[in-house]
Parts: C-alpha cells; structure tokens; sequence
C-alpha cells in the first residue's frame, strides 16, 4: 500500500521568510495530492492540492511542485506570516472513485514574529 | 462551518462503556470517513463508505463498529474500548464527483478519553 513520508516534522521560520515543506510517496499509482493545514484546536482544512498530469500550481504565497519521476511533492509558501502557523499535512491517493488518503506525518511550522 | 457536524464534542467513557459518536454531513456528499487523530499517527484513516457502502477498512479493531444508513449520517460504535483509543475523532465528508471530487470537508471532531 502506499506510504507518505514528510519532512521536517517541525519548522521554524521567521515572519515574511519561506517555508518549504517536503513529502514522498511509494506507489506510483498514485496520482492526487493535496495538502491540508490544522491550525490548534480546529480541523484540517484543503489549502491546495495538485494532479499527477501538473508539475506545479500556484495560489497566491502558495505553491506546490510534483515531481513524478522522483515521487516527491513539496508545499512551498512565500512572504510567511503568523496565521500560517499551523500543523500541515500532506496527502497521496488515486483520484478515482474513493477518497482512501494516506497522510503524511504532519509538519508543525511556527512563524515568528 | 464546513456543514460537517459531530456529536458530541467531548466524550469520556470507562472500558466497559457502550458509546456513540455522530456526524452529520449538509453538503450534499456521497462518501464519508472516519479518521483518528492521535500523537503518534496524526491523520489515521479508520473507514471509508461510498454511497452508503464500506469500502475500506483499515484493520480497525472490531471494538469499532461503524455504520452509514444513509449518505448525509455516520456513526461509529464503541465498545470495550482501551486506553490508547484515545484520541480525537474525525469524520469527513467528499462529493467523489467533478468538478471538485477529491476535497474532503472536515468536522470539528470528537475528543475521547477512555478511563
């Protein structure tokens, strides 16, 4: 089965820095990936998400690359601020009929101020 | 509000408690889960139901036992629980259809804490 690894499992940064974010995956099957962000004591939420047919999307300070050959996707965020201190998760499945995510560990950025 | 709702938000039971955890979904989805969040797994899937059907289940241990009767409502049983199921417990919802097939919609979860 597939099995999603993410680094680093905490990141500091400071306010207005980047962050970058890393995950791999095992089964090259898979072909949606999205990434979710947990801010304390609320529930994870999509912030963006890619397909297997794009190398790379863009929304705003957030951007997200796949490389398909490598296996490996990345969440990239710009000019950080204190709001986006959060957990975030990555995610691999097969877009298909049945959502069956398999998560990433979780990162914990910190955003300082 | 994600129109995924959980009852209740807080729940407490002893080992040889019966308890219920609902979710409710007002989004018109076909596919609902139930994750467990916890320090050392932190987005676990436990089961997925399309369409009112179980169509995974990852080797969940038979103390949870859920049930989808229709596709807006979800429940999950628990009985004879241990101490390490607790945790917090979240259920999400997913159209499984375009244009925006893939998103699952989160509730605000239910903490457990088996006694």
């Amino acid at each position: 089965g597939e099995n999603v690894e993410q680094h680093p499992s905490t990141l500091s940064v400071q306010e207005g820095d980047s962050a970058v974010i890393k995950c791999t995956y095992s089964d090259s099957a898979s072909n949606y990936f999205p990434w979710y962000k947990q801010e304390l004591g609320k529930r994870p939420q999509l912030i963006i998400d890619i397909r297997s047919n794009v190398g790379e999307k863009k929304d705003q300070r957030i951007a997200v690359t796949l490389n398909k050959t490598a296996k490996h996707f990345s969440l990239h965020i710009t000019e950080t601020q204190p709001e986006d201190s959060a957990v975030y998760f990555c995610a691999a499945s097969m877009a298909n009929y049945g959502q069956n995510f398999v998560f990433g560990p979780g990162t914990r950025l910190s955003v300082l101020p | 509000e994600t129109g995924v709702t959980q009852t209740p938000r807080h729940l407490v039971m002893g080992m040889t408690n019966k308890k219920s955890l609902k979710c409710e979904q007002h989004l018109g989805h076909n596919a609902m889960y139930w994750y467990k969040q916890s320090a050392k797994k932190p987005l676990e899937l436990m089961f997925v139901y399309n369409f009112k059907e179980q169509t995974e289940n990852n080797s969940v241990p038979s103390r949870f036992s859920p049930e989808c009767p229709n596709s807006s409502h979800l429940f999950l049983h628990l009985h004879t629980l241990q101490p390490e199921d607790s945790a917090l417990y979240l259920c999400a919802s997913s159209r499984n259809s375009p244009p925006s097939y893939n998103e699952q919609f989160f509730g605000p979860g239910t903490r457990l804490t088996v006694l």
